[in-house]
């Protein structure tokens, strides 16, 4: 059984750019959702993806964007990058929709400059 | 909106000793879980509480859920240096989203 996993481990782009992370879920799971944690702060809500559809959504601008594909991978875009986008984006996996325990991946550390 | 609070922040502790850190939400909570975040690492899933007044214990953690479903906290005997990390709680209440605690970040002196 493969775990989360998530590319790129670490990203730079400047203010204005475009950036697209990717992750797949863990074997099983057909629920993806994303988070964002800023340093020395516990991860915040982007939204979750069930079936290939969004789900639900936290308090993000609507250029946080998101995709599921047939095979429940997914991807998290965000344009127009600001400083305060610079952050560990987290990407988790579930048994089905809702709130149900997460299996995380290892993260992508985005750096805007 | 949900919000979800954890105190303390930081907890130094000497190994060997007990801690409870603790979590209260604005909400009444359909269930709340609680996960581990070694430093450089990312969120692992420890236990998840559904039941008013729940209690479960795995080796030296204990996790309670209040009566009201508002509150819960984690103790944590004997500590030794394996059990450095942060620590978040996160509420659930009947919809898709999780709303994490800032976390208590525990350091270990041996």
């Amino acid at each position: 059984e493969t775990g989360v996993t998530q590319s790129p481990t670490h990203l730079i782009k400047t203010r204005g750019q475009q950036v697209t992370l990717r992750c797949s879920s863990q074997s099983g799971h057909n629920t993806v959702s994303w988070y964002q944690q800023a340093l020395g702060q516990g991860p915040q809500f982007i939204f979750q993806y069930y079936r290939e559809e969004e789900n639900g959504r936290g308090n993000f601008p609507p250029r946080f964007s998101g995709l599921q594909f047939p095979n429940y991978s997914s991807e998290l875009n965000v344009n127009a990058l600001e400083l305060d986008d610079s952050a560990l984006y987290l990407c988790a996996s579930s048994f089905t929709s809702g709130g149900n325990e997460q299996y995380f991946g290892p993260g992508t550390r985005l750096t805007v400059t | 909106g949900q919000q979800v609070m954890q105190i303390p922040q930081y907890q130094h502790v000497q190994e060997g000793e007990d801690f409870t850190t603790y979590c209260n939400s604005s909400t009444t909570l359909s269930n709340i879980q609680w996960y581990k975040q070694r430093p450089g690492g990312h969120p692992v899933f420890l236990i998840q509480l559904v039941k008013s007044g729940e209690v479960k214990k795995q080796k030296r953690l204990t996790f309670q859920f209040g009566e009201a479903k508002k509150n819960s906290s984690l103790h944590i005997t004997a500590t030794q240096t394996t059990d450095v990390g942060t620590y978040f709680c996160a509420g659930n209440s009947n919809d898709y989203k999780l709303s994490f605690g800032a976390g208590t970040t525990v350091t270990v002196r041996a």
